[in-house]
């Protein structure tokens, strides 16, 4: 079993739709957790830190269940320019382990 | 500024050359990192540096020596590689005095291509 998972997807949305990503991990010693998103041929870039109380940057939340050991990523309000390549990950004593993405692709 | 570069952004070598792929980061951070990243999969940790001190090694093979002469720099030499180590090297740094909170911030990455 990966120590994190993501439906890999492709998750097809429209423009001005919601949508949300889960991700599982089995270490129940990871004590912290991030999105990062990715576009083609990019590098992962830093989309929030995901915090046991939830954060929301914009029209991203972000949400972490340590009970069921899963976050979140809801997207509100999808834009073309949402279309990417979304990381979970998490981190236990600075060693970042990767989900294996989510896909996104927003259409007008 | 979260800015780390990295060089060069694409190289392609042979597999009895002897390359090196140097990344460079100004934030103050004391933890520097390189990832190794196949198509359509997720980066895969292989060496971790913290204060300049090789933290971390996933049980990578010789042929990758990585470096750190000093806090702002980090190099991966390669030597004898693979066609099978064609990928995407990416470089990352935190703080590193935050422990488990660190957020890593990455480099644009070198595509290496190995003949």
């Amino acid at each position: 079993r990966k120590e994190v998972e993501q439906d890999p997807g492709p998750f097809n949305v429209p423009e001005g739709a919601t949508v949300a990503f889960n991700c599982t991990y089995s270490n129940s010693a990871s004590q912290s957790f991030f999105w990062y998103r990715q576009d083609c041929r990019k590098e992962p870039k830093l989309l929030m830190s995901v915090y046991s109380s939830g954060n929301e940057d914009g029209r991203f939340t972000a949400q972490l269940n340590r009970a069921s050991q899963y976050i979140s990523l809801l997207i509100r309000d999808s834009k073309l320019s949402d279309s990417a390549t979304y990381l979970c990950s998490s981190s236990n004593t600075g060693k970042l382990i990767f989900g294996q993405g989510t896909t996104l692709q927003v259409k007008p | 500024d979260t800015e780390v570069t990295q060089t060069p952004k694409h190289l392609v070598m042979g597999m009895t050359n002897k390359k090196s792929l140097k990344c460079e980061q100004h934030m103050g951070h004391r933890a520097m990192y390189w990832y190794k990243q196949k198509a359509k999969k997720p980066p895969e940790l292989m060496f971790v540096y913290s204060y300049e001190k090789l933290s971390i090694n996933e049980s990578v093979p010789s042929r990758f020596s990585p470096e750190c002469p000093n806090s702002s720099l980090l190099n991966l030499h390669l030597h004898a590689l693979q066609p099978e180590d064609s990928a995407l090297y990416l470089c990352a740094s935190s703080q590193g005095d935050r422990g488990f909170l660190d957020e890593q911030y990455f480099g644009p990455g070198t595509r290496l291509t190995v003949t």
